[in-house]
């Protein structure tokens, strides 16, 4: 069984403070997701990558696929009380053609 | 709105009582699944489907069955409910897999409860 391993499991910071958040695995991933959920609600989809070493910017949201793609990273600039939430990534392997989820960062952003 | 919609949304049983979550998608989306989200695991698939009368175990079908005789429903049924299967559910439904870069849109989960 693939794992994506994600850290910290759990974050508690002040708004405007800046964070980084892991996803890391053994395996290669053809694509990476990911998604953030809120409580009470399903998980929604903030990017892909696709490319080794890409980074996507989504506002104060920078995601980065490792060289490797077996591991990414989010990056929060500035944090606000919105963001708070479950982060999962979310990879794609290809020999077994489905979609793994990480084991998930909760976020806790205080005002 | 397009959309992925869960019933129930909360439910508590007990042990060997047979239950149907059902789900249902706008989307005409040819792929389905169902995960359990349990706390430190992250998301796990339970069944998929490719399109209609095309299923196929995930990670964790022990102990659930679906169906898939429409495109837009795709009910997870629970023949003999027990307390490991206590858990949050979530479906969810895509274009299809395309790489794993399609879009997975998830119902808004049903908390289950076995006793």
């Amino acid at each position: 069984t693939q794992l994506l391993e994600q850290s910290p499991q759990f974050l508690s910071i002040q708004e405007g403070e800046n964070l980084t958040v892991y996803c890391n695995s053994s395996s290669v991933f053809s694509s990476l997701q990911w998604y953030r959920q809120e409580p009470g609600e399903g998980p929604v989809l903030l990017v892909t990558v696709v490319t080794g070493g890409e980074v996507k910017k989504l506002k104060r949201l920078t995601f980065q696929f490792g060289d490797a793609r077996k591991d990414s990273s989010l990056h929060i600039t500035a944090a606000q009380p919105g963001d708070t939430g479950l982060y999962l990534c979310a990879g794609w392997n290809t020999g077994f053609q489905k979609l793994v989820f990480g084991t998930g960062t909760r976020l806790l952003v205080s005002p | 709105e397009a959309q992925v919609t869960q019933n129930p949304r909360y439910l508590i049983t007990v042990t060997g009582k047979k239950l149907t979550v059902t789900c249902s998608q706008n989307m005409n989306h040819e792929y389905m699944s169902w995960y359990r989200q349990d706390p430190g695991l992250g998301l796990r698939q339970i069944y998929y489907s490719m399109n209609v009368e095309v299923t196929d175990k995930g990670d964790v079908p022990e102990g659930y069955k679906v169906s898939r005789k429409e495109k837009r429903n795709f009910p997870l049924i629970l023949e003999s409910p027990s307390p490991n299967q206590t858990s949050l559910y979530f479906c969810a439904s895509s274009v299809g897999l395309a790489g794993g870069i399609a879009e997975q849109y998830f119902g808004p989960g049903t908390r289950l409860t076995v006793t």
